[in-house]
């Protein structure tokens, strides 16, 4: 299976930029990379996705390394409602193509 | 605006009851899954479903049954709940199979969960 690494916990400051990491050295090149969101009791919520070019929408921005072994999230302007899980995802190799959910990163933003 | 509708919401079952999750989407997708999501842990695929009629294993298909009679319908059973399965269920679908749409900007969307309690 192609893995995801992201770091457990996190915390960032209201109004600052929060940048989530994910390492997914065993992605293969036609594999996507994808974040969604938790927030607490709620579905998970998609951000936003990218092959190999950086990608910016209303929610984020999510910068690709060259090797695309690693990508990080980038919410600009972090607010209290960004307090969620934050879940960097890839296709699963292998041809099973059944996205998995790891643990994610618990992001805090505090005033 | 509906999206993905789940219900109930909340449940209560005592071990050995049956029971169905109901999950109702009206975004015409084709595609659906059943996840289980527990403390601390990332979420678990149960069984997804390709198209009506259709129905197809996960990680974790044990204990549970689903049925596609309808494409806007995605039922989860558990014939014999277990403790074990105590859980909070959710539901998504989305229009293709994650990646292998045009662009890969096929992402799910998810209902707000099913909290299932087993005593």
């Amino acid at each position: 299976d192609a893995k995801t690494t992201q770091p457990p916990s996190m915390d960032c400051a209201e109004g600052r930029a929060a940048n989530l990491p994910c390492n997914h050295s065993t992605i293969s090149g036609n594999e996507y990379v994808y974040w969604y969101r938790q927030i607490h009791s709620q579905g998970p919520q998609y951000i936003i996705h990218g092959l190999k070019n950086n990608e910016t929408n209303e929610m984020a921005s999510l910068i690709i390394t060259e090797d695309r072994k690693s990508s990080t999230l980038i919410l600009p302007h972090a607010t209290l409602r960004d307090t969620a899980v934050y879940y960097c995802i890839v296709r699963v190799l292998g041809g099973s193509y059944i996205p998995t959910f790891g643990r994610g990163t618990s992001l805090i933003v505090h005033p | 605006n509906a999206g993905v509708t789940q219900t109930p919401k909340f449940r209560v079952l005592k071990t050995g009851q049956s029971m169905t999750l109901l999950c109702a989407q009206d975004m015409n997708h084709e595609y659906m899954y059943w996840y289980r999501q527990d403390p601390g842990m990332g979420l678990r695929l149960i069984h997804y479903s390709v198209g009506e009629g259709t129905t197809a294993k996960g990680e974790v298909p044990d204990g549970y049954n689903v049925s596609r009679l309808k494409k806007q319908n995605f039922l989860l059973g558990l014939e014999s709940a277990a403790p074990s399965q105590t859980s909070v269920y959710f539901c998504a679908s989305s229009y293709s199979w994650w990646s292998q749409g045009r662009d890969g900007n096929q992402p799910q969307h998810f209902g707000d969960g099913t909290r299932l309690s087993i005593l």
